[in-house]
């Protein structure tokens, strides 16, 4: 699977929109990108996750880049609760089977009243 | 849909004693649950792969009759930690997909809410 990289922390002002990066430049045309979260002391959160279009659900929306280099995270209007770790994670799928995800530093967001 | 439940949330030990960890897929059946363990400001570290009904298979370095996994039922996989020390306190979670009602292998992974271990 693809490394991907992550700035280690990030601030975000509670009710704006918190955009996290990632970078996944060795990404192959088979991986997935997706996103999971870790408030402290729980297990992670799966967020969401996309190949090469867009998508969007009711956590947050996921803009990947048209070479598929890099991805961004958004979360429209970030809360006290949405301070957490976030993970961005490539993954192959092709006959891969079930197999895990490996998880790298993520970033740890802070929302700051 | 797609609840993994671990139990117990947290427990504390003596030393040399043994602690069971379990792993429930409580609305989904999992042939393969995965366990991973996480040390303070780290990140989650790959155990091992339990397969209902067969050996689990563990990662490098983890040592495999220290760290004993029964994957019993399509719904129940336990982590037993045999002769606990200190070194072992950490946190341990465990995840599955539901690939029943998903039924593709990019279906999320859902992720118990974990276990923490202190051994005294």
């Amino acid at each position: 699977d693809a490394k991907t990289t992550q700035p280690p922390s990030m601030d975000c002002a509670e009710g704006r929109a918190a955009n996290l990066p990632c970078n996944h430049s060795t990404i192959s045309g088979n991986e997935y990108v997706y996103w999971y979260r870790q408030i402290h002391s729980q297990g992670p959160q799966y967020i969401i996750h996309g190949l090469k279009n867009n998508e969007t659900n009711e956590m947050a929306s996921l803009i990947i880049t048209e070479d598929r280099k890099s991805s961004t995270l958004i979360l429209p209007h970030a809360t006290l609760r949405d301070t957490a770790v976030y993970y961005c994670i490539v993954r192959a799928l092709l006959n891969s089977g079930n197999t895990p995800l490996v998880f790298g530093k993520g970033t740890r967001l802070s929302v700051i009243a | 849909g797609a609840v993994v439940s671990q139990h117990p949330s947290w427990v504390i030990c003596k030393s040399g004693t043994s602690v069971k960890i379990e792993c429930r897929s409580l609305d989904f059946q999992a042939t393969t649950m995965f366990w991973y363990r996480q040390f303070p400001k780290q990140s989650l570290m790959l155990m091992a792969t339990s397969n209902e009904g067969s050996k689990a298979t563990y990662e490098q370095g983890v040592e495999k009759d220290k760290f004993l996994i029964n994957h019993a039922s399509l719904t129940l996989s336990t982590l037993t930690v045999t002769s606990a020390h200190p070194e072992d306190s950490s946190f341990y979670i465990c995840s599955a997909r539901d690939l029943l009602n998903r039924g593709t292998y990019n279906s999320p992974l859902h992720f118990g809410n974990g276990t923490r271990l202190t051994v005294t």
